[in-house]
Formats: structure tokens, C-alpha cells, sequence
């Protein structure tokens, strides 16, 4: 069965500190997407990327870069110079066959200025 | 601007009554969801259609009721049956089931009085 695991419940840092968010994943399928969404305190799930397994570069935007490692199932997002209006709440997502997305449990992060 | 409308932002039930949450979307997406999170915990999903006039069970559906009879629109029926109904739910739409990424409305937040 598909599962997402994000171990780290919270995570604190401080303003200009880098931090990275964990995620890992089970799935049967050989060929699948990956994403991560953000959760302001609004509480609209805003979506960040999306990942093909068959892709498995570094990609980065701005601040943001996400390291996928296909050998480890695993799926970590890094924010550099981390923000105040960062804190969120950030799920990551794995598509379960043709039905729907299943999620993490998320990690909060607060970024204290 | 293209997007997904959730209505109403907040609703209180009395014990006993439905309520039903309205979810239209102008993406001219196939598929639409719906996603109960409670507090501290990721999203689980309550239902999903991938067609008009089509829709599946998610994992907790029970207690809930939906329809499909347009493509812009998947309102989500909470029924007296459910019995823990104080939550944010949100809807959701992708172009394909499981597919590309999903967008997401932002919410209505449930509270049984």
C-alpha cells in the first residue's frame, strides 16, 4: 500500500537558518509522481512541486530545492535562508493508483525571527 | 482567475442535522475530492470522482454523502450519522485522478454545538 512518512512533527529555527524536511515513501508502483504542498495558518493547501520518479536531479527554485533519492524512497525538501513567512505547515504527497493523493502526517515549521 | 470556491469559510452544526459544504471549481478539471484534516494530523480522504455522475469512496466515508451532477461542482453532504464531524475539510480538483497535482480550495471548518 502507498504510505508517506514525515517523521518530524516540528521543527524550530530561527530567521536566515536552513532546514530541511524529511520525507519518505512505500509504494508498489514503478513509475509514479511525488509533491509537496505548503499549509499557511489560512489553511489552503498551496501546491509546491511535483516530481516524476524518473527524475530523480536536484531541482531548485529560489530558496527552495528538493533532493530525491529514488534508492532510498525518499523525497527531502531544504529551504536556504529560511523566512518568517515560511512557517507553515508542509505535507508531502504520493498519488495513491487512480484515486487520490495520500499525505503525510506534515511537519509544522516555525521560523522565529 | 481560475480556481477552486469553498463555501461557507466556517459552519456550525447542532447534533443530529446535516449540513452540506459546497466546492465549485473553474479549472475544467475531471477530478474532484474531498479531504477531512483534523487537528495536528494530515488529510484523509472521505471521496473522490474522477467523471460526472461518478464518484468512490475514500477511506472514511462513512457518514458522509456526495454528488457529481456537474463537472464544476462536488458538494459534500455531513450526515447526523457521522459522529465525530468537527473538522476542516477541504476540496480539491486535478486534471486526472492520482495524475498531475491536485489544487486545493481553502476550506470550511466544521464545528458541531
Amino acid at each position: 500500500a502507498q504510505k508517506v512518512t514525515q517523521a518530524q512533527t516540528e521543527i524550530s529555527v530561527v530567521e536566515k537558518e536552513d532546514v530541511t524536511l524529511d520525507c519518505v515513501y512505500e509504494t508498489r508502483d514503478t513509475t509514479y509522481y511525488l509533491f509537496w504542498y505548503k499549509q499557511p495558518p489560512s489553511g489552503e493547501l498551496v501546491f509546491l512541486i511535483r516530481r516524476n520518479s524518473f527524475d530523480e536531479q536536484n531541482e531548485i527554485s529560489g530558496r527552495y530545492s528538493w533532493n530525491f533519492q529514488k534508492s532510498t524512497s525518499s523525497f527531502n525538501f531544504t529551504i536556504t535562508a529560511s523566512q518568517v513567512v515560511d512557517s507553515a505547515v508542509y505535507f508531502c504527497a504520493l498519488p495513491t493508483g487512480r484515486r487520490a493523493l495520500t499525505f503525510g502526517s506534515g511537519t509544522r515549521l516555525q521560523v522565529q525571527p | 482567475d481560475g480556481g477552486i470556491t469553498q463555501s461557507p469559510k466556517y459552519l456550525f452544526r447542532k447534533e443530529g442535522q446535516n449540513v452540506t459544504l459546497s466546492c465549485e471549481q473553474n479549472l475544467n478539471h475531471d477530478a474532484m475530492y474531498w479531504y477531512r484534516q483534523d487537528p495536528g494530523q494530515g488529510l484523509r480522504l472521505i471521496y473522490y470522482s474522477q467523471i460526472v455522475n461518478d464518484f468512490q469512496k475514500g477511506d472514511i466515508a462513512e457518514g458522509y454523502s456526495v454528488s457529481r451532477e456537474k463537472k464544476e461542482s462536488f458538494p459534500l453532504t455531513v450526515t447526523s450519522a457521522q459522529k465525530n464531524p468537527t473538522a476542516f475539510y477541504l476540496c480539491a480538483s486535478s486534471l486526472g485522478a492520482g495524475g498531475p497535482e491536485a489544487f486545493f480550495g481553502q476550506g470550511t471548518r466544521l464545528t458541531v454545538v
